[in-house]
């Protein structure tokens, strides 16, 4: 079945500088790659998808790259805050399955 | 638009007990999933309803079981609870399932003691 590996597990960055997760899948048949920002008490929340038709995606100060020959996925954060201090979680389909496979995490803080 | 709603936030259960827990999907969204969030095993998937069916089912034993309602609620129950099956109970909706975007509620915290 799929896997995905998530690097790093923690990461901390100063108020204001960018931020980087990466991820890799096993299953070259994944089409669809979502990241989740989860935050203390709360469920995972959507920020960003790509699609394996397309490279790269940005939302604001947000974006995520896909490189599906080499199978890995990259969560871009610039101009980080403190409140964008939270778990993110990559994630990737199992084509026809209904199902999202996750990485086990990136604990990110932002130090002001 | 209100978005996915689980009941209880909280439940406390003696092993060897049984649970029900509750999802209320995002309005018009027809596919629900439920995933289980552990410190050790991370996020991994129960199984996935749309229309009242199952189309897919995680590795977990049979303990494990979920039910759709024809206006999309679902349940999942967990039968004879074990001091593993603590964790936090994730349910997610969304439009049609299979690369649509999935939306999580805040979760069911389960301990069973």
């Amino acid at each position: 079945g799929e896997n995905v590996e998530q690097h790093p597990s923690t990461l901390s960055v100063q108020e204001g500088d960018s931020a980087v997760i990466k991820c890799t899948y096993s299953d070259s048949a994944s089409n669809y790659f979502p990241w989740y920002k989860q935050e203390l008490g709360k469920g995972p929340q959507l920020i960003i998808d790509i699609r394996s038709n397309v490279g790269e995606k940005k939302d604001q100060r947000i974006a995520v790259t896909l490189n599906k020959t080499a199978k890995h996925f990259s969560l871009h954060i610039t101009e980080t805050q403190p409140e964008d201090s939270a778990v993110y979680f990559c994630a990737a389909n199992r084509a026809g399955s209904y199902q999202l496979t996750f990485g086990k995490g990136t604990k990110l803080s932002v130090i002001p | 638009k209100a978005g996915v709603t689980q009941t209880p936030r909280y439940l406390i259960k003696t092993r060897g007990q049984q649970v029900t827990l509750s999802c209320s999907p995002i309005s018009g969204h027809r596919s629900v999933s439920w995933y289980q969030q552990t410190p050790g095993q991370g996020l991994q998937f129960l199984f996935e309803y749309f229309s009242e069916t199952q189309r897919n089912k995680g590795n977990f034993p049979g303990r494990f079981s979920g039910r759709q309602f024809s206006n999309s609620r679902s349940e999942m129950n967990v039968s004879t609870l074990e001091l593993g099956d603590s964790a936090l109970y994730l349910c997610a909706s969304s439009f049609a399932g299979d690369n649509s975007p999935l939306h999580f509620g805040n979760g069911t915290r389960l301990t069973v003691t």
